[in-house]
């Protein structure tokens, strides 16, 4: 079973500043088949990346994904007020399928 | 565009049966693809518990195989999730989901239904 462990926990930013957020396997995930879903309070994920590097329809281009292996990171290069939400990884290469335990990215 | 909607009783008591079922929508069920279930305990994360395929092929988390059945209705474009002998940890938001065929992400969801478990 492949272990997703996201860092930090809680990310404290403003509005314009750089996300960078952290998703490590506990083993290889094969092909990089690894996604990215963004979560609000109160609603479902919505997902935003998946390969590893390829956003999904109708994200915008300030998220991207990048990473292999074992080591994953998606990036939100300037932050809107809408993406301040909680953000989880998940591998799909094999059952079963996981996800990692989330970031928090909140208004500083 | 398809869309997904969860439905099924808020209340279920201990060791009892949770049933669920997610209405499909603008969407044939019997097209390429995983219809599934992911659930997620109030302020936690989420956790897959399997997906079924229109032909009633299943895949299920190993935690949960003992106690999860999945089945599809193709004549109501719908799918269903029964789990067995519920306690208070399997109190969550229970969503539905739709993946492609083959190695890929949820990419539609279910707005969620909140499942809660006491006598």
């Amino acid at each position: 079973e492949i272990v997703l462990t996201q860092s930090p926990g809680t990310l404290s930013l403003s509005p314009g500043e750089r996300a960078t957020l952290s998703c490590r396997a506990s083993q290889s995930v094969s092909s990089n088949y690894l996604a990215w879903y963004q979560q609000k309070p109160g609603q479902a994920p919505r997902l935003l990346i998946y390969g590893a590097s390829s956003r999904a329809s109708g994200i915008p281009d300030r998220f991207s994904g990048s990473g292999s292996g074992t080591d994953f990171t998606l990036t939100i290069s300037r932050l809107e007020p809408e993406d301040f939400a909680v953000y989880y990884c998940q591998q799909y290469a094999g059952s079963p399928l996981g996800f990692g335990g989330g970031t928090k990215v909140e208004i500083k | 565009q398809v869309q997904l909607q969860e439905s099924g009783p808020g209340l279920v008591k201990p060791s009892d049966t949770l049933s669920l079922t997610c209405a499909v929508s603008g969407y044939s069920i019997s097209s390429n693809d995983w219809w599934g279930w992911v659930r997620q305990p109030p302020g936690k994360g989420l956790e897959w518990i399997g997906y079924i395929y229109y032909s009633g092929s299943t895949y299920y988390n190993p935690s949960l195989q003992s106690r999860v059945t999945m089945s599809v209705d193709t004549s109501k474009n719908q799918f269903s999730l029964k789990l067995s002998s519920v306690t208070a940890v399997d109190a969550a938001v229970y969503y539905c989901a739709r993946k492609s065929d083959g190695y890929h992400p949820f990419d539609s969801w279910g707005q969620g239904t909140l499942v809660t478990v006491s006598s």
